[in-house]
């Protein structure tokens, strides 16, 4: 069984700049989620999504900060306009379904270095 | 809301010698604890879990956890490391009525020397 495919693997821009990642879950998970791992902290959650819907982003930075998942499949995050301290490594995880427990299972994640 | 708190941010310890990683949460509703171990440029991978029954539960790779609620801690021990086992470990919890979240400590580093 192929695993959550994420991609770029490394992102490098400059602050002001533009980017944007992509994440392919696990074929059948119905539940999407976006860290961002901040070095030297754990992983954070951005925001969940079920099927294509929105469950929760209430740590998303929505100034500049924006998800979708098109046709509850793939996603992307984007970040415009980037800051120093966007800094990070991002996650991408799926999942079954998104209630009681479920067991997330991890992309290789993004690194973005914002210079 | 819940935390989680790895109070060793780095361990090194000689192959074949016993760790202990700690971890202790807050949470004023029941949770489900965790521990996962990242290795170098690359995704988080589940260790072992806790949600209900025996205290004392056991992972792959050799790792095992015990659950205490009254010190709300979920330590996770290793009675021999192996060289492989270098790498950073992750206590989170997830909140038994929620939606599946995860949070997590900031990480414990393991270094296993040779």
């Amino acid at each position: 069984e192929a695993g959550v495919a994420q991609s770029p693997r490394y992102k490098i821009i400059e602050k002001r700049q533009s980017v944007a990642f992509w994440c392919n879950p696990i074929s059948g998970h119905a539940t999407l989620y976006w860290y961002q791992q901040i070095l030297g902290q754990g992983p954070k959650l951005l925001i969940q999504f079920q099927n294509n819907g929105v469950v929760d982003d209430s740590q998303l930075p929505k100034d500049r900060f924006s998800a979708e998942r098109l046709k509850g499949v793939d996603s992307t995050l984007k970040i415009q306009p980037a800051k120093l301290e966007d800094s990070a490594v991002y996650l991408c995880a799926s999942s079954l379904r998104g209630n009681s427990y479920n067991e997330q299972f991890f992309g290789p994640g993004t690194r973005l270095t914002v210079l | 809301a819940q935390s989680v708190t790895q109070l060793d941010s780095q361990v090194p310890v000689f192959e074949e010698a016993p760790v202990e990683l700690r971890c202790n949460y807050s949470s004023s509703v029941s949770v489900y604890l965790f521990w996962y171990v990242q290795y170098p440029n690359q995704g988080l991978q589940l260790l072992l879990k806790y949600l209900s029954g025996s205290t004392l539960v056991k992972g792959i790779n050799g790792f095992e956890a015990e659950f205490n609620k009254s010190q709300t801690s979920f330590h996770l021990r290793k009675p021999s490391v192996h060289i492989s086992d270098t790498a950073e470990y992750f206590c989170a919890v997830s909140d038994q009525t929620g939606a599946n979240n995860l949070f997590f400590g900031t990480g414990t580093r393991l270094t296993v020397i040779p």
